[in-house]
This record gives structure tokens, C-alpha cells and sequence, in this order.
């Protein structure tokens, strides 16, 4: 199975930095790479599919990079509504692995 | 609206059996491929089953083969996730989800607000 690592696992940052979280896959999946937001009992919600695109609704301060096996979420300028748990989630094949997250909390 | 409701979690034994309802409205299921996710308390997201959208192709994590069962009714326009031998580290949310098209559409566009699953004697 393909695994994915999250860095870093937790993050403290204010509202208007920039805040940039990585996702590393153990073997190439070229740009089949999503990224959700989870509010605390919440359901997640897809901001960035296939690595770059913006999922419809989302605002455009978040982004997507990467392919092959290092993969990157940036928001430009976080906002107090992004205070949250982001992963990746793989959608190269079959089982889907999601990475173990990363909590971005206020500094 | 495009909307998942998930239904059917509760507290169960060890060993006992339970079947999550996801009613769907505002899309035709049977159009998607449909995921189970779930969530342990505290933990991260682990993917449970998926249905394709023909209804021909199913699958299921490690964790569950073998117990667990994926499943739909275009009728009801409703996704069901039968669990039998149930486990303690079988407790956690369950998520259904939708991807973003057909088969082997594995981008989770949609998703319900959960059911809670309690396995404890």
C-alpha cells in the first residue's frame, strides 16, 4: 500500500500568515493527491483535487503543488475560519490512505 | 441540495452487527462512486469500503474484509454499510462520502456529517 506522511503533525500561526504543509508519498502517484479541511466535528471538506485544482467554493488563498511524491498546500494569508485539520489523501489507487493530518492552531 | 444523511450508528457489543443508512438527495447515487469513511476518536480519516458506480465493483479496507459490506438501493437512492463480528477498534464516526464522478473517481466531493459507532460491552 501506498503510505502518506504529513509535516508537520501540528502548527501554531496567526491570522494573516502564511502557512505551507507538505505530504511525501512512499512511491510515485503523479498528481492523484487531494487535500480536505476538518473543523472539529465537522465532515471533511475537499479544498484541492488532483495536486492543483481548486475545488469549487474554495477561496483562492488556498493552493496546490506538486506531483510524484512530494506535495504541498499553502494558504497565502490564513484566516480565522482556517483554524483546522488538513490532509492529504492519495487517489492513485486503491486502498485510499489518507495522511495523519496536521492541526493548524492559533500562536 | 446536494446532500448525504447518514443514519443507524449507536452502541453495540462486541461480536454484534450493525447497518449505517447514507440517504442521498439532490444526485442520483447510482451515478457516483460511493466511500465509507471512518474516523476513530481523536485519530485521523481510514477508508472503509467503496462502491462503484455501476454496482458491480466493491471494496473493502484489510481492517474490515470479511465483516463488512457495501452496498446500495437505487430505488431509496440509499448507500448502506453492513458490519458483523464487530470489534472494538471498530468504533469511530463513519463518514459516506461521494466522489466527483464515476468510476475510479476516488476525489470526495460530498460527504454526510457522520454516524457515531460504539463498540463497547
Amino acid at each position: 500500500d501506498i503510505q502518506m506522511t504529513q509535516s508537520p503533525s501540528s502548527l501554531s500561526a496567526s491570522v494573516g500568515d502564511r502557512v505551507t504543509i507538505t505530504c511525501r508519498a512512499s512511491q510515485t502517484i503523479t498528481t492523484h493527491l487531494n487535500w480536505y479541511q476538518q473543523r472539529p466535528g465537522k465532515a471533511p471538506k475537499l479544498l484541492i483535487h488532483d495536486a492543483a485544482g481548486l475545488q469549487s467554493g474554495v477561496p483562492s488563498r488556498f493552493s496546490g503543488s506538486g506531483s510524484g511524491t512530494d506535495f504541498t498546500l499553502t494558504i497565502s494569508s490564513l484566516q480565522p475560519e482556517d483554524f483546522a485539520t488538513y490532509y492529504c489523501q492519495h487517489s492513485y489507487t486503491v486502498p485510499l490512505i489518507f495522511g495523519g493530518g496536521t492541526k493548524v492552531e492559533v500562536k | 441540495e446536494v446532500q448525504l444523511l447518514e443514519s443507524g450508528g449507536g452502541l453495540v457489543q462486541p461480536g454484534g452487527s450493525l447497518r449505517l443508512s447514507c440517504a442521498a438527495s439532490g444526485f442520483t447515487l447510482s451515478s457516483y462512486v460511493m466511500y465509507w469513511v471512518r474516523q476513530a476518536p481523536g485519530k485521523g480519516l481510514e477508508w472503509v469500503s467503496l462502491i462503484g458506480d455501476n454496482g458491480e465493483i466493491t471494496s473493502h479496507s484489510d481492517p474490515v474484509k470479511g465483516r463488512f459490506t457495501i452496498s446500495r438501493d437505487s430505488s431509496k437512492n440509499t448507500l448502506f454499510l453492513q458490519m458483523n463480528s464487530l470489534r472494538d477498534d471498530d468504533t469511530a464516526v463513519y463518514f459516506c462520502a461521494r466522489a466527483q464522478g464515476g468510476w475510479p473517481n476516488k476525489n470526495l466531493d460530498c460527504w454526510g456529517q457522520g454516524t457515531l459507532v460504539t463498540v463497547s460491552s
